[in-house]
């Protein structure tokens, strides 16, 4: 069965400085990764996704994430973090099991960027 | 703005109630997703439909079910509710049934209090 494990459930972190939030997947059959991320009081918005190709993708806000097959690993990282970016962060793996698409999420990272 | 409308945004109700939390699609969007978000146990699908029929279950309540109108307008019952009901569902959207690695567009969310 698929799983997703975020590491670290809360990652504070300075102004400007630079942030990785890790995911690691379990899954036995092709995998697509995303990155959601949620602002206070806000749905879901998508940062990226990894469906095939190159492993290193680019999203919004400056965020990218590296997809490595051998380590099952999908990290987020972002060079130099802003107030603005302070959410919780979803890593979500979907695959195709049980007869449908399933997207599985993991448990979520809290990202507090303080001045 | 994902285009992807929930009301009402809050709800306040008692246990042992029912109550209904409304959905409406991005424009052209055929699938409709049911969530559960909740403290202890992170985010979870609950049900998926496609185009008017019920096309995938997920971790759904026998005292939860859903349907989705030929409007694509989706509505989620909660009933005999419980403490542990409370929660922030969402719905989410997407063009087609289940092609691997769609993106989810997500709505804002209904907050669920019960008392």
């Amino acid at each position: 069965a698929q799983s997703v494990t975020q590491l670290d459930s809360q990652v504070p972190v300075f102004e400007e400085a630079p942030v990785e939030l890790r995911c690691n997947y379990s899954s036995s059959v092709s995998v697509y990764l995303f990155w959601y991320v949620q602002y206070p009081n806000q749905g879901l918005q998508l940062l990226l996704k990894y469906l095939s190709g190159s492993t290193l993708v680019k999203g919004i806000n400056g965020f990218e994430a590296e997809f490595n097959k051998s380590q099952t690993s999908f990290h987020l990282r972002k060079p130099s973090v802003h107030i603005s970016d302070t959410a919780e962060y979803f890593c979500a793996v979907s695959s195709f099991s049980g007869g449908y698409n399933k997207l599985i999420f993991g448990a979520g990272t809290r990202l507090a960027v303080h001045p | 703005d994902s285009g992807v409308t929930q009301t009402p945004k809050h709800l306040i109700t008692a246990t042992g109630q029912r109550v209904t939390l409304r959905c409406s699609p991005r424009s052209g969007d055929l699938s409709v997703y049911w969530y559960q978000q909740s403290l202890d146990q992170g985010l979870q699908f609950l049900i998926q439909y496609y185009n008017g029929e019920e096309r995938a279950k997920g971790n759904i309540l026998e005292r939860f079910s859903a349907q989705q109108f030929p409007d694509l307008h989706s509505e989620l019952n909660l009933s005999s509710l419980e403490l542990g009901d409370s929660a922030l569902y969402f719905c989410a959207s997407s063009r087609g049934r289940d092609r691997v690695g769609t993106e989810q567009f997500f709505g804002p969310g209904t907050r669920l209090t019960v008392l």
